[in-house]
């Protein structure tokens, strides 16, 4: 069964430090996000890229956070420097889009990040 | 701005029971609606709706799109222990952006 792969699962680290998180999105799968979810706010979309191009970053703080696609089989987001107020689950997911019509996202495990 | 809005936040049951979840949606060019499953960890697709009036069944989870109403609903019949979960509503618009709901939280009482 083929799944997004996110690491780490977990990751406790100190304010100012900086955090990457990965994802391997689904072979074949051109699209590719990244969510932040809290208790306050849900789910919301911070990034997201198509055949490696990013499209919309809006909802990504620009001062500290980045996102990339090196190669299809990874992407990445990055915290530099952390804060407290950045400890969220961070969730990729892909899904495939071909021209009007689109595929379901699937979304990884997530990774559950602590900021002290 | 686009909007999905879910109903009730939360809601317990016994098991047994049917449950009604609500979503309606402002999405500026809508493409689809997404029902979600979440239990401990990652969001699980349950059903994608495109056309009005087509209800789509997965076992005792139904849903169903009213485009004229701007709704959607799913439907837990015969509800078990492992019902249990929130359950996320997404609008599909633009270029595949997704735009979330709160969520509904179902608890299912043995």
């Amino acid at each position: 069964d083929a799944r997004v792969t996110q690491t780490p699962r977990h990751k406790v680290t100190e304010m100012g430090q900086e955090v990457t998180m990965r994802c391997q999105p689904i072979l074949g799968h051109n699209t590719v996000f990244w969510y932040r979810q809290t208790m306050m706010q849900g789910l919301e979309l911070l990034a997201y890229f198509r055949n490696r191009a990013p499209l919309d970053d809006s909802g990504m703080p620009k001062d500290r956070f980045s996102a990339e696609m090196p190669d299809a089989t990874l992407a990445t987001l990055k915290i530099q420097p952390s804060e407290p107020r950045d400890s969220a689950v961070y969730f990729c997911a892909s899904g495939l889009v071909q021209g009007r019509g689109g595929q379901p996202q699937h979304f990884g495990d997530g990774t559950r990040l602590s900021i002290l | 701005e686009d909007k999905v809005v879910q109903s009730p936040l939360s809601l317990v049951v016994h098991e047994g029971d049917t449950v009604t979840l609500n979503c309606s949606y402002e999405v500026t060019n809508f493409r689809s609606l997404l029902w979600y499953k979440q239990e401990k960890k990652a969001p699980t697709f349950l059903f994608m709706l495109t056309s009005s009036g087509i209800e789509k069944k997965s076992g005792r989870l139904s849903s169903i799109l009213d485009k004229k109403e701007l709704s959607s609903i799913l439907n837990i019949t015969a509800t078990q222990t492992g019902d249990s979960a929130i359950y996320l509503c997404a609008g599909v618009f633009n270029d595949y952006k997704l735009s979330f709901g709160a969520g509904t939280t179902v608890t299912v009482r043995a």
